[in-house]
């Protein structure tokens, strides 16, 4: 069983284009976050959500929406698509916010 | 802020060697503190953790980690490498409250025959 899941595993896709990526977690977790891991395997925070409110917003682009529609569920919407976005996207969750993290597989997301 | 410090970038060790991966942490209190690995094309899975009580932390895989207080270190051990222990692996600490994990910058684990 799954605890923290993403999808898609891989996004390919041209500059300017919209996605999102999926984030679901069977786990009873009350936060969910979505991190970015940059080429040189950097991993940094970009949302925090605890019982669907946002709670930390890292200064990304507003080009990067995050929507929780139940707290076992977090998607990320990304508008505009740009070269530097780039990376592998984390999920994870957490009991509650000062605790350990479950992380999903991540999504790799490319553009061209 | 609070900052994690993993000082080496790459560390190469043969197949039954021990291992040592440093960690730092800058912060005024103790924070909790992780160990986190990640095989390639992988999430990361979580090693160990220290809250509080006995400095030394067992893990799994065979890992544990010891907290110095004085040098600011959490340090991670192995007795014996393994060949399937190749992988990155990130210290992260947490201050507490609403705040996320943050986490070092990686060290990448070879092992050679």
């Amino acid at each position: 069983d799954t605890a923290v899941s993403q999808t898609p595993k891989y996004l390919v896709t041209q500059m300017g284009n919209d996605k999102s990526i999926k984030c679901e977690q069977n786990l009873g977790h009350d936060t969910m976050y979505w991190y970015k891991q940059d080429s040189k395997k950097f991993l940094k925070i970009m949302f925090s959500y605890n019982n669907k409110e946002l709670i930390i917003n890292e200064t990304v682009p507003n080009r990067f929406s995050p929507k929780s529609p139940d707290k076992a569920h977090l998607n990320l919407h990304i508008n505009s698509l740009e070269l530097g976005d780039s990376a592998v996207y984390f999920c994870a969750s957490s009991p509650r916010t000062n605790t350990e993290a479950f992380f999903g597989q991540g999504t790799r997301l490319t553009v061209v | 802020a609070q900052s994690v410090t993993q000082p080496d970038i790459h560390i190469t060790v043969s197949e039954g060697a021990s291992l040592e991966l440093r960690c730092n942490y800058s912060y005024g209190a103790t924070p909790y503190l992780f160990w986190y690995v990640q095989s390639p094309g992988q999430g990361l899975q979580l090693l160990l953790k220290y809250f509080s009580g006995d400095t030394l932390v067992q893990g799994i895989k065979g890992f544990e980690a010891e907290f110095k207080r004085s040098q600011s270190s959490f340090n991670l051990r192995k007795p014996s490498v393994h060949w399937s222990d190749a992988a990155e692996y990130f210290c992260a600490v947490n201050r507490g409250g609403n705040t996320p994990l943050v986490f070092g910058k990686g060290t990448r684990l070879s092992v050679i025959a």
